[in-house]
């Protein structure tokens, strides 16, 4: 399995309150993503990473931002937190250089109140 | 945009049975395909992809093909089990730009013994 942690793995939050989500890799890979998962949604894209310090927006980025100082860090951030944000968080990586699969932790549930 | 079309589940089959679930997609040019599992309360596995035309992709027993033609991706195995029993995800990328998937909504399978 590809070395991918995220923590917390669970939290539970209140609305209007900061909240950062860590991923972290152990792999090297260039490429680092952040989805959500909601019902009938599937997976969707909300930020990803091309480097360190390069990052872009993805389709629901709103009310998220993220940062990566570290290739193995990239941070997830929910600037003030609403229930809409409710959702099961999950990081992936991918190495790039025509090898495009991507390998998934195993999510953080987000529950704001 | 890009997008994938997958079958509404719950999909109910007794063991020993044989699956389809179908997938198509809308994208330009020659994405490459990829079927997800995700057992309950855990992370994305990928299960196979394909990244060109007529390429079959194959594991543990599953198998999918990449149909330009058509614009489709079926998974398919040709007997089930219980541990068989997860959410699929079809979703496809590109090897340029953002490397990010694009998701179908999930079929839930269910293997009844």
């Amino acid at each position: 399995d590809a070395g991918i942690t995220q923590s917390p793995r669970h939290k539970v939050t209140e609305t209007g309150t900061p909240v950062t989500l860590r991923c972290h890799q152990t792999e090297n890979h260039r490429y680092m993503y952040w989805y959500r998962q909601d019902p009938g949604h599937g997976l969707r894209l909300i930020h990803y990473s091309y480097g360190v310090k390069d990052t872009d927006k993805g389709e629901v980025s709103d009310g998220y931002s993220v940062s990566r100082s570290k290739t193995e860090d990239f941070l997830l951030t929910l600037e003030s937190a609403t229930s809409s944000q409710t959702s099961v968080y999950f990081c992936a990586i991918s190495e790039g250089g025509g090898k495009n699969e991507q390998f998934f932790g195993p999510g953080t549930r987000l529950t704001v109140l | 945009g890009d997008s994938v079309t997958q079958m509404e589940g719950p999909v109910t089959l007794s063991e020993e049975a044989f699956l389809t679930i179908n997938c198509t997609y809308t994208a330009t040019g020659y994405p490459s395909l990829f079927w997800y599992v995700q057992y309950p309360g855990e992370g994305l596995q990928l299960l196979l992809k394909a990244t060109k035309a007529d390429d079959k992709g194959s594991n543990k027993g599953f198998e999918a093909t990449y149909r330009k033609e058509t614009t489709s991706f079926h998974l398919e195995k040709g007997s089930v089990q219980v541990s068989d029993s997860a959410v699929y995800f079809c979703a496809l990328t590109r090897d340029t730009g953002r490397r990010a998937l694009t998701f179908g909504s999930g079929t839930r399978l269910q293997v009844q013994p």
